[in-house]
């Protein structure tokens, strides 16, 4: 059974640091693309990064580009998301997102996310 | 960036409706749309992945078409489990880019 469990999330000041990990199993893990996909309480989908599947190519939505960094080791089957200089409105559910196996850029499985709040 | 814009953003509907969402692309996104469903609470689900293509375990009453511009998500016989938040997403480019959101509701 595809699974991904997100973890890291928490309360932090605005300026700070967090990293949030993600534990793939019950697929080939180095086999597909990762994404990491937000939803701010109460509003829509907000899509971040994406890693390919061997971590040679990674990319950014303008909102995080220069503050995250999208990262997997693949012998551990985990996606990390290095996120500095945290401000109010990153607050939000991240979600880590497979790829399709049709298609790195679309989303098969979404893990049920972790909760991060940015505030003073 | 190619923005998704969906319409309605809410609408009612009684069991065994048929609706059906729209989602304009603000430039040709050729086929490359996909439908997510997302119940309250719940992480989002595929439904529907280029423009038309049903994903595996997804019922029947879900369809999509489209190209270029302009996409519909079409729910047939509107079930219980129907009622939820429905969003499209282009993957022509990146960045990855998501409408706004339909909220189906009794």
């Amino acid at each position: 059974q595809v699974q991904l469990v997100e973890s890291g999330g928490g309360l932090v000041q605005p300026g700070k640091s967090l990293r949030l990990s993600c534990a793939a199993s019950g697929f080939t893990f180095w086999t597909h693309a990762m994404h990491w996909v937000r939803q701010a309480p109460g509003k829509g989908l907000e899509w971040l990064a994406v890693i390919s599947h061997d971590g040679s190519d990674e990319h950014y939505a303008d909102s995080v580009k220069g503050r995250f960094t999208i990262s997997r080791d693949n012998s551990k089957n985990t996606l990390v998301l290095q996120m500095r200089s945290l401000r109010p409105e990153d607050t939000a559910l991240y979600h880590c997102v497979r790829g399709h196996e049709s298609g790195d850029h679309f989303f098969g499985t979404w893990g049920q996310g972790t909760l991060v709040t940015v505030s003073s | 960036d190619i923005q998704m814009t969906q319409s309605p953003s809410s609408l009612s509907a009684s069991l065994g409706d048929r609706v059906t969402i729209a989602c304009r692309a603000s430039e040709s996104v050729d086929r490359y749309v996909n439908w997510y469903q997302q119940k309250v609470g719940k992480a989002p689900t595929l439904l529907i992945y280029a423009a038309s293509s049903l994903e595996r375990g997804v019922p029947s009453r879900f369809s999509g078409s489209g190209s270029g511009t302009y996409f519909t998500l079409t729910i047939t016989d509107l079930q219980p489990g129907d009622f939820a938040t429905y969003y499209c997403q282009q993957n022509i480019g990146l960045p990855l880019t998501f409408g706004g959101g339909t909220r189906v509701e009794i």
